[in-house]
């Protein structure tokens, strides 16, 4: 049983530039939200997908954006890249959303913006 | 706004004895979710225990323990027998019950000693 993947494992990009990572929820899971993880702090909720919508945002601007598709999958983009966006970035998934059994994350995409 | 707060960066403990993290967390809701993650070097959130809030019975999962004091907001894991491959990156966890997020606290660093 497949968990959560996420692509690529790590990706360097140049400040203003656009990346887009890439996350398959874990077999059964329909729910998917992301998370950015700066170095030494806990994750910080960026939004959540269900039914290929926006369910829910963090305080995060809108050069963070996302889609999920018919299967489920997810992507992540963030335009015009800054320094301070470099961070590890987790997926995580769920069966529904507002369950209380807690997500099951992936091993996330190390994000390196020089 | 609620918030989880983790005030011991780092723990060591010898193996096979016991070690307990403290996280306590402030929240005007009623009805929400507390987790505690591990975080080893691969980067995957592991969920290690999860309690919910109208539950008075502290939950355990082998051994992995928590005591919950709902009055004074405070959550803290007891890891018995500890093992080497306890070792790890410990995140507490707060989830509202209408919310779709995750606020994890700063995270605490444990070392197990051989």
């Amino acid at each position: 049983d497949a968990g959560v993947t996420q692509s690529p494992t790590h990706l360097i990009k140049t400040r203003g530039q656009q990346v887009t990572l890439r996350c398959s929820p874990k077999s059964g899971h329909d729910t998917v939200s992301w998370y950015q993880q700066a170095l030494g702090q806990g994750p910080q909720f960026i939004f959540q997908y269900y039914e290929e919508e926006e369910r829910q945002r963090g305080n995060f601007p809108d050069r963070f954006s996302g889609h999920q598709f018919p299967n489920y999958s997810s992507e992540l983009n963030v335009n015009a890249l800054l320094l301070g966006d470099s961070a590890l970035y987790l997926c995580a998934s769920s069966l529904v959303p507002g369950s209380g059994y807690g997500y099951t994350f992936g091993s996330g995409t190390r994000l390196t913006v020089v | 706004a609620q918030t989880v707060t983790q005030s011991q960066p780092e723990m060591s403990v010898q193996e096979a004895e016991t070690v307990t993290l403290s996280c306590t967390y402030d929240t005007s809701e009623s009805d929400y979710y507390l987790f505690w993650y591990k975080q080893p070097p691969s980067r995957q959130m592991i969920l290690v225990i999860r309690q919910e809030a109208y539950k008075q019975q502290n939950a355990t999962e082998n051994r992995f323990s928590v005591n919950f004091q709902k009055a004074a907001k405070s959550f803290s894991l007891k890891i018995s027998d500890s093992q080497l491959g306890d070792a790890a990156m410990y995140f507490c966890a707060y989830k509202g019950g209408g919310s779709e997020k995750l606020v994890f606290g700063k995270g605490m660093k444990l070392t197990v000693n051989p």
